[in-house]
């Protein structure tokens, strides 16, 4: 069945440090796949998505690019801030966008 | 502002009792999902509802029940047979070919 794989936390930064979380999914057809957000305990907030291979998606300095080749659409942003502390979710959405897949989530701790 | 409210924040439950817990959006979403999450898990879809008086259980339903009487309302009950019921519980709606858009989420505690 569809899957979505991500990178374990926590991942601990310096500000201004460049960052990458690795996602890698597994689906049939061709997924949707996106990246959320969550602040503590608060609800998840879409921060990009790309719909189809070679889409790049991107969203307050973050970016993530479709990989059909690698099944990977990994996160990253060239210098984080304290502020994008949170928890990062990689999903995908099969084809008509009826059901979504989660990876099990990274922490990111940025230090000022 | 549309959204998606979920209330209340934090629930306290005895074991055995049955709890419900509230999800209304004004976004005119036709589907609606409930996820529950565990700390250092991803999320979990317990059911899902494409429209009106139709809903479909998803990985982990057993436990839980659901109803969808309007479309702006999916209301899920946390039955006395889920054997591990406290988690943070997200409700969650989209339209054709868009995202998901989450609440923020309910936080129930059972002891």
């Amino acid at each position: 069945g569809d899957s979505v794989t991500q990178m374990e936390g926590p991942v601990t930064l310096s500000e201004e440090a460049f960052l990458t979380i690795n996602c890698t999914y597994t689906a049939t057809g061709y997924p949707s796949l996106f990246w959320y957000v969550q602040y503590p305990g608060e609800g998840l907030q879409l921060l990009l998505k790309a719909t189809k291979a070679d889409d790049k998606g991107s969203n307050k300095g973050f970016e993530a690019t479709y990989r059909k080749e690698t099944t990977s659409f990994h996160l990253e942003k060239g210098s984080v801030q304290v502020s994008d502390s949170a928890v990062y979710f990689c999903a995908l959405s099969s084809y008509n966008f009826n059901k979504f897949y989660f990876g099990s989530g990274t922490k990111l701790n940025v230090k000022p | 502002d549309g959204g998606i409210t979920q209330s209340p924040k934090y629930l306290f439950r005895k074991e055995g009792q049955n709890v419900t817990l509230s999800c209304e959006q004004n976004l005119n979403h036709d589907a609606m999902y409930w996820y529950r999450q565990d700390p250092g898990q991803g999320l979990r879809l317990i059911y899902y509802s494409q429209i009106v008086n139709d809903f479909q259980k998803g990985d982990i339903a057993e436990g839980y029940s659901v109803s969808r009487e309007k479309k702006e309302s999916f209301p899920l009950t946390v039955t006395s047979a889920q054997k591990n019921p406290t988690a943070f519980y997200l409700c969650a709606s989209s339209i054709f070919n868009s995202p998901l858009h989450f609440g923020n989420g309910t936080r129930l505690t059972v002891t």
